[in-house]
């Protein structure tokens, strides 16, 4: 079974500074895809970036980018120049084979002003 | 916005009562996946279903039951509610186009069971 652990329950960052949120996931299939989302105090989950796994080069989408380590498992997002509506709930996610998805807890992420 | 919409969007029910959610999607796409989200927690898989037949089911009773209609629209049926029932229900549609994989969400019902 696959399994998405999220070791930081709650990080801070300055306004305009980078913060770095951690994912690591257990998995014995080869091909599978790799999601992070931020879901605000509102609650509507927002798709952040995307990451097949056969693809060598990392994600990026503007302000955020992953660091991609396939044989550690492990699949880190960063957030450059953070901004206060950066400020919500990340979650990482990951696809398998049959479209089912497994979530982490979630890393609560404040930007302060 | 996803394009998805769920309905209602609170909803108070009493333990052993029946409840549905709604689902709806602006692309009709033929798939839709429902989670639970407990409060502080990440969303957790409870079914898919693919042109109206169930397609994968997460760790969830019987009592957790579902439906896919023609124009792709889809509900949640939960019978003889449990108070560990109330939590946000998400559902999530739309396997992207152009092979990306990724699901987008709708906004959730918050059901509370007392």
């Amino acid at each position: 079974a696959q399994t998405v652990t999220q070791s930081q329950p709650e990080m801070s960052v300055q306004e305009a500074e980078t913060v770095t949120l951690s994912c690591t996931y257990d998995t014995s299939e080869n091909n599978y895809y790799l999601f992070w989302y931020k879901q605000p105090p509102s609650r509507q989950m927002i798709l952040v970036i995307r990451q097949e796994a056969y693809k060598q080069q990392n994600a990026t989408e503007n302000r955020f980018s992953v660091n991609f380590q396939k044989a550690a498992k492990s699949f880190s997002l960063k957030i450059s120049d953070s901004q206060l509506g950066d400020t919500a709930m990340y979650f990482c996610a990951f696809r398998d084979n049959f479209n089912k998805f497994y979530f982490g807890s979630g890393t609560k992420l404040n930007v302060k002003p | 916005e996803t394009g998805v919409t769920q309905s209602p969007t609170h909803l108070i029910k009493t333990r052993g009562q029946q409840v549905t959610l709604r689902c709806s999607s602006q692309s009709g796409h033929n798939t839709v996946s429902w989670y639970q989200q407990a409060l502080g927690q990440g969303p957790q898989f409870i079914f898919q279903y693919y042109r109206e037949e169930e397609n994968g089911r997460g760790n969830f009773p019987p009592r957790f039951s579902g439906l896919q209609f023609p124009n792709y629209s889809s509900e949640l049926n939960v019978n003889a509610l449990e108070l560990d029932d109330s939590a946000l229900y998400l559902c999530a549609c739309c396997p992207g186009t152009g092979g990306t994989y990724e699901q987008y969400f709708g906004p959730g019902t918050r059901l509370t069971v007392t």
